[in-house]
């Protein structure tokens, strides 16, 4: 168990909607990543938090956008969803410097119908 | 940009075989370097790091060397057991200030008894 939960573990939907997930990162940890999991794109970096500032931006599509709370959890929101959004999502979490090692939770596998 | 390309699989061994998965890099300035390891139905692990050249990054029998002439992080174990069949990540973190990780496709890996 690495100490990151991430809910919830599946979650079906239909097109055109829009879901959030949610990421509790390990106690003390004040960074947050989200990564996807897709079997054509394989794992690609989403975005990061750092203490409730957004610190780094990847391949995230303009539908989908991010937040970190004064609490620390962090939610990933997805709109607009299209079948090619079906995949697992990852949540990790460090500490304070971006050179510390990222533990990861169990995911949030989406499917989109 | 950076990159990791790691060899295809699946591998299909038989227990107590020697385990290679190769792995390579592209970066620029002097990454960091990971092996992360997916067992079925669950979330990433590090299985180990190297963050400068010539470390050898080693945990539960698998060992990986920072090979900077070569831009190579391959990842072995000497005797492969039935309970180490995985997705096998081979990633990297860039010297930057962000903590985002740069993944490989991916090698799966099944030990047949």
């Amino acid at each position: 168990d690495s100490g990151v939960t991430q809910t919830p573990k599946h979650l079906i939907t239909a097109t055109g909607q829009r879901v959030t997930l949610r990421c509790s990162p390990r106690s003390g940890d004040l960074s947050v990543y989200w990564y996807q999991q897709s079997l054509d794109q394989g794992l690609q970096f989403l975005i990061q938090y750092y203490n409730g500032e957004e610190r780094a931006k990847g391949n995230i599509l303009e539908r989908f956008s991010a937040q970190q709370f004064p609490d620390l959890h962090s939610e990933l929101n997805l709109s607009s969803l299209e079948l090619g959004d079906s995949a697992l999502y990852f949540c990790a979490s460090s500490r304070m410097d971006p050179q510390e090692t990222q533990y990861f939770g169990p995911g949030t596998r989406l499917l989109v119908l | 940009g950076n990159s990791v390309t790691q060899m295809e699989g699946p591998v299909t061994l038989s227990e107590e075989a020697f385990l290679t998965i190769n792995c390579t890099y592209t970066a620029t300035g002097y990454p960091s370097l990971f092996w992360y390891v997916q067992y079925p139905g669950e979330g990433l692990q590090l299985l180990l790091k190297a963050t400068k050249a010539d470390d050898k990054g080693s945990n539960k029998g698998f060992e990986a060397t920072y090979r900077k002439e070569t831009t190579s992080f391959h990842l072995e174990k000497g005797s492969v057991q039935v309970s180490d069949s995985a997705v096998y990540f081979c990633a990297l973190r860039g010297s930057g200030n962000t903590g985002k990780l740069i993944f490989g496709q991916g090698t799966t890996l099944q030990v047949k008894p």
